[in-house]
């Protein structure tokens, strides 16, 4: 069974202020993707960044980047220089990649709210 | 590149009435997935769909809830008749049939029955 827990329900930061969104998993699948998903207010899941289990080097996009730490299992969002825009629900999901076509589990989300 | 298209965007409706999501994935994308979206949740996934073909429904409520994907494109996700408890927003995404996968998804329907 595949789990994922995100323990922060709102995080408050200034622009330009880095922020880490927090992600524990917990899968039974021996080859496996994470993956965080952005959602504004229109209700549209973006796809931000995904991280494969075995990828020795951690994942960047950008101003994201994914801080996997895999005997933690943890792969927690670090956003950088944050701007007013990334305002939105951000959800961390999980699938095993070992067979094609897997659906996402995915957590509860947290609120990031940026001000100026 | 057109992203998942879906329409309508909103519905709402009476309970016990029926209603219908249409969905257009990715243009190549042989992985289609039907979620739903409680407020203040993740989404989870009702039916997913590779080519025609079901390959996992084990979290659709039968009884009411009925999808298809006829000529391996677009989709069809359908309510009757509706509960309360169906008011959420059902997302739409697509993949390529792979194991990676990486899902992309559409703006969503939102629906409330009232």
């Amino acid at each position: 069974a595949q789990k994922i827990t995100q323990t922060q329900p709102g995080m408050f930061v200034q622009e330009k202020e880095a922020v880490t969104l927090d992600c524990t998993y917990d899968t039974s699948d021996p080859s496996y993707g994470l993956f965080w998903y952005k959602q504004p207010s229109s209700g549209e899941m973006i796809f931000l960044i995904y991280q494969g289990s075995y990828d020795q080097q951690n994942a960047t996009e950008g101003r994201y980047s994914l801080n996997f730490q895999k005997a933690r299992k943890s792969a927690n969002l670090v956003i950088s220089a944050s701007q007013l825009g990334d305002s939105a629900m951000y959800f961390c999901a999980t699938k095993g990649t070992d067979q094609a076509g897997t659906a996402l589990i995915f957590g509860k989300g947290t609120t990031l709210s940026v001000s100026s | 590149e057109a992203g998942v298209a879906q329409s309508p965007r909103y519905k709402i409706i009476e309970k016990r009435q029926s209603v219908a999501f249409w969905c257009n994935p990715i243009s190549g994308h042989a992985t289609l997935y039907w979620y739903q979206q409680i407020l203040g949740q993740g989404p989870k996934l009702l039916i997913q769909f590779q080519n025609n073909g079901v390959v996992d429904d084990s979290q659709l409520p039968k009884d009411r809830f009925s999808a298809e994907r006829l000529k391996g494109v677009d989709s069809t996700l359908k309510i009757q008749p509706a509960k309360l408890e169906d008011s959420a927003v059902y997302l739409c995404a697509s993949s390529f049939w792979d194991s990676e996968g990486t899902q992309y998804f559409g703006p969503g329907t939102r629906l409330l029955v009232l």
